[in-house]
């Protein structure tokens, strides 16, 4: 199975900061990786798969990078709707596998 | 709308059986994959099982292999997933999910199975 492992597990950080959450891929997946947002009590939403590419509807603040075995989830600019945990996935192989999550908490 | 509904979990003991259901609506079901994704506080998300949209293909992780069992039924839009020998360490929240080329989206808003004497 692929690991999928994200730094850091948890970041303080106040509205308007820059925020990068990585994402590291025991072998390569290409581009084969996928971010999700899960708030308190929900369930995880899409925001970006295929590395890179924004889902409709989601603010444009949110980007992805990465291609092999790192990735970056980058909030250019934090906003109060985004303290929640970020999830990676790959999809490059069976089984799916997610990394641990990163906790994105207020400064 | 494209939504997934569950529905089917509670509290069962260990040994027991419990069936989980996912309601589809607002696409085509049977062009689909569809998941199970599990998850808990201390493992987090888990893939679980996954059916291709004619049934004919079929996945299920080595922790409930022989155990839970997927199926769908594409004239009704709905999922399946039939846990039998629950352990404790199936205690979670239980999500259905569609496969959408490489990704899940959308996901369901879940239903929690609980697995205590």
């Amino acid at each position: 199975d692929i690991q999928m492992t994200q730094s850091p597990s948890s970041l303080s950080a106040s509205v308007g900061d820059r925020v990068t959450i990585t994402c590291r891929a025991s072998q390569t997946i290409s581009s084969y990786l996928n971010w999700y947002q899960q708030k308190p009590g929900k369930a995880p939403k899409l925001l970006i798969y295929g590395a890179s590419s924004l889902q409709s509807g989601v603010p444009s603040r949110f980007s992805g990078s990465g291609s092999g075995t790192d990735f970056t989830l980058t909030i250019s600019s934090l906003q109060p709707e985004d303290f929640a945990t970020y999830y990676c996935q790959q999809s490059y192989s069976s089984p799916r596998t997610f990394g641990q999550g990163s906790k994105v908490e207020i400064k | 709308q494209v939504q997934v509904v569950e529905s089917g979990g509670g509290l069962v003991k260990p040994g027991g059986s419990l069936r989980l259901s996912c309601a589809a609506s607002g696409f085509t079901f049977s062009d689909y994959y569809m998941t199970w994704i599990r998850q808990t506080p201390g493992k987090g998300l888990e893939w679980v099982s996954y059916i291709s949209g004619s049934g004919s293909t079929i996945y299920h992780a080595d922790s409930v292999k022989g155990r839970f069992t997927i199926s769908r039924d594409n004239a009704k839009n709905s999922l399946y997933l039939q846990m039998n020998s629950l352990r404790a360490e199936d205690t979670a929240m239980y999500y259905c999910a569609r496969e959408y080329l490489n990704w899940f989206d959308p996901w369901g808003q879940g239903t929690l199975v609980t697995v205590s004497s």
